[in-house]
């Protein structure tokens, strides 16, 4: 089945530790997203990769970084720069059209950061 | 600047009832995209819709129906004879040319009962 899985599901990090969360898509989509949920409030960007070797920053980067060398793949690591890492991450992709608006984002199952 | 208020933060109805999910936005904009998406406990974002700015046309699927009207900026989401299985955050979001992420709305929490 084609989809977009994350793993793992449920995270437990230390302050002062890097994390990495895993994203891959079997869609064969171009563009991938990561975004951040906090309790009671929408989505934010926190980075995109059009293609690959490719990605820009989006309105929440710093304390993340990301790389894109498959297309299946966008891994985010966030770091211990990141003041408040705790939230609920949210992986998405979206075939890329080139207006960049047409497009339809599909996301994954997320992962539930918490920082003991 | 863009923004989507979803003034509904939660919305308890009883099986079969109507419900009307309010979704008002701003953008300076001629050409846009508008989204809903459903998140169920599960966590992950389902895709319901997505309608341009130059359609006003309103759309039903089932039991769900859009009526989008640019006049009032809004963009707003029924879904007849609710089910429990309805019961989920919902989220409008917006997106306008020339930028990759969507902005969301805070997301309207419905619960179904039985």
């Amino acid at each position: 089945d084609g989809g977009i899985t994350q793993s793992p599901k449920y995270l437990f990090r230390k302050e002062g530790q890097n994390v990495t969360l895993s994203c891959e898509q079997n869609l064969n989509h171009d563009a991938m997203y990561w975004y951040r949920q906090d309790p009671g409030q929408g989505l934010r960007l926190i980075y995109y990769s059009q293609i690959v070797n490719d990605f820009q920053k989006g309105d929440i980067a710093e304390g993340y970084s990301v790389s894109r060398e498959k297309k299946e793949s966008f891994p985010l690591t966030v770091t211990s720069a990141q003041k408040n890492p705790t939230a609920f991450y949210l992986c998405a992709s979206s075939i890329g059209t080139p207006d960049g608006i047409t497009d339809t984002q599909y996301f994954g199952p997320g992962t539930r950061l918490t920082v003991l | 600047a863009q923004k989507v208020t979803q003034a509904q933060t939660e919305i308890s109805v009883v099986e079969k009832e109507d419900v009307t999910l309010d979704c008002v936005y701003e953008t300076r904009d001629t050409t846009y995209y508008l989204f809903w998406y459903k998140q169920p406990p599960s966590g992950e974002l389902v895709f319901l819709i997505r309608r341009n700015s130059f359609d006003e046309q309103n759309e039903i699927s089932g039991r769900y129906s859009w009526n989008f009207q640019k006049s009032t900026s809004s963009f707003n989401f029924t879904i007849t004879a609710s089910q429990v299985v309805d019961s989920a955050v919902y989220f409008c979001a917006l997106k306008k040319a020339g930028r990759r992420a969507l902005t969301f709305g805070s997301g309207t929490r419905l619960q179904v009962q039985p």
